[in-house]
């Protein structure tokens, strides 16, 4: 059984960057897809992007290129989430999420969602 | 990219009812498509996968159908505890987009 544990709750001002942890446990970082979904309050869900073990790349949704990056760290099996020059409109919950596939697939196992809000 | 669109955004109907919510892919994503269920401030939780795959530990009242563009969730029986807001995805290919969701409560 999957389990992911995320960092907890920020508070960040415009302009600035914020990192957001997805610890694995049950299995290793390896073996598994790695995305991350976000919601913004009261909206749905919107995949960033994520791993595809099949060829080795991070993908990232056409929105955020240039301003997020997914980095993992396979010695401790956490996986990591940056976003930088931040907006009003970042303030969102952040998942993470593993992909049941290597390229495609569905995401079976969910982050508890991490609270990323965006003030001055 | 291809667009989800869920009709209706969102419902009201009573205990025991037969609650139908359509997902429409702009193209063609063959069976690749799976629906989730998010409770009032929870995690969403996988339901279906593959269009019409049951995720283990889900209430068979749960079931999909569809293949190509169109989709459709159907509660068979409307439970108290399905309060929550479905939304349909994609995994054909990259973006893996999510539809925009469908609310539904009791009447």
């Amino acid at each position: 059984q999957v389990q992911l544990v995320q960092s907890g709750a920020e508070v960040k001002k415009p302009g600035a960057s914020v990192k957001v942890s997805c610890k694995v446990s049950g299995y290793t970082l390896t073996e598994l897809s790695m995305h991350w979904v976000r919601q913004a309050p009261g909206k749905g869900l919107e995949w960033m992007g994520g791993f595809d073990p099949e060829d080795g790349e991070t993908i990232y949704a056409q929105k955020f290129q240039g301003r997020v990056t997914m980095t993992e760290d396979t010695s401790t099996d956490t996986a990591y989430m940056e976003l930088s020059s931040l907006r009003s409109e970042d303030t969102a919950v952040y998942y993470c999420a593993t992909m049941n596939g290597y390229s495609s697939g569905w995401f079976d196992y969910w982050g508890q969602g991490t609270l990323v809000t965006v003030s001055s | 990219d291809i667009q989800m669109t869920q009709s209706p955004s969102s419902l009201s109907a009573s205990v025991g009812d037969r609650v139908t919510i359509t997902c429409r892919a702009s193209q063609g994503i063959s069976n690749y498509l799976a629906w989730y269920q998010q409770k009032p401030g929870k995690v969403p939780k996988l339901l279906i996968y593959a269009a019409s795959t049951l995720q283990s530990g889900v209430p068979s009242r749960f079931s999909g159908s569809g293949s190509g563009t169109d989709f459709t969730l159907t509660i068979s029986s409307l439970q108290p505890e399905d309060v929550a807001t479905y939304y349909c995805q994609k995994y054909n290919s990259a973006p893996f987009t999510f539809g925009p969701g469908t609310k539904v409560d009791i009447k």
